[in-house]
């Protein structure tokens, strides 16, 4: 079955960077684009970024365009986001997903999210 | 961006009861609305894709309806273990965009 496992999270600094991975399998990984989406304590959810499934295409929230970078390393079926100059509004679980099928943009797989915290 | 409106906020329902979320779209969205069940410290799981396909797995008492910016998410008979955070999600337009969540409690 797919499994996907985050780690990498933690607590950073405002203006200091930290990298996320997301471990996948139980299904061809390289056939599918991938995606990060965070969720602030007790609020929704927000779709950050992703990644096509060759890593030749990346989209981003405005909010993180220019700070967070995706990536992808298809020998090893793991997915990563970047993030640099972290704020205090990037404080947030952040999830990798599966989405539904190729070329679509609903989640039917999800990992079980790691905790960002940025503070002093 | 494409803003998703959900409405009611927070509902209190009894088991066996009805229930029915709302969720708008600012701009239509045809069919490419998803449906997901958050439970406290737990990942979203898919409900509904495509407005109103039930996802494998998920009981048929789930079940959705709508096509354009008005989608309906209806539990024909609440079960206990379907008190949980309700989130609708456009994937017709760049960014993908999640309502702000229905909380589903008992009353």
């Amino acid at each position: 079955q797919v499994q996907l496992v985050e780690s990498g999270g933690g607590v950073v600094q405002p203006g200091r960077s930290l990298t996320l991975s997301c471990a996948a399998s139980g299904f061809i990984f390289s056939d599918y684009g991938m995606h990060w989406v965070r969720q602030a304590p007790g609020k929704g959810l927000e779709w950050v970024a992703v990644i096509s499934s060759n890593g030749n295409n990346k989209d981003y929230q405005d909010s993180v365009k220019g700070r967070f970078i995706i990536s992808r390393d298809n020998s090893d079926s793991t997915l990563y986001l970047q993030m640099n100059s972290l704020r205090g509004d990037d404080t947030a679980v952040y999830y990798c997903a599966k989405p539904h099928g190729s070329g679509r943009n609903d989640f039917d797989s999800w990992g079980q999210g790691t905790l960002v915290t940025v503070s002093s | 961006d494409i803003q998703m409106t959900q409405s009611p906020s927070t509902l209190s329902a009894s088991v066996r009861d009805r229930v029915t979320i709302t969720c708008r779209a600012s701009q239509s969205i045809s069919s490419w609305l998803a449906w997901y069940q958050q439970k406290p410290g737990k990942a979203p799981k898919l409900l509904i894709y495509q407005a109103s396909n039930l996802e494998s797995g998920v009981p048929s008492r789930f079940s959705g309806s709508g096509s354009g910016t008005e989608f309906t998410l209806t539990i024909s008979s609440l079960q206990p273990e379907d008190f949980a955070t309700y989130y609708c999600q456009q994937y017709n337009s760049f960014p993908w965009t999640f309502g702000q969540g229905t909380k589903v409690e008992i009353k």
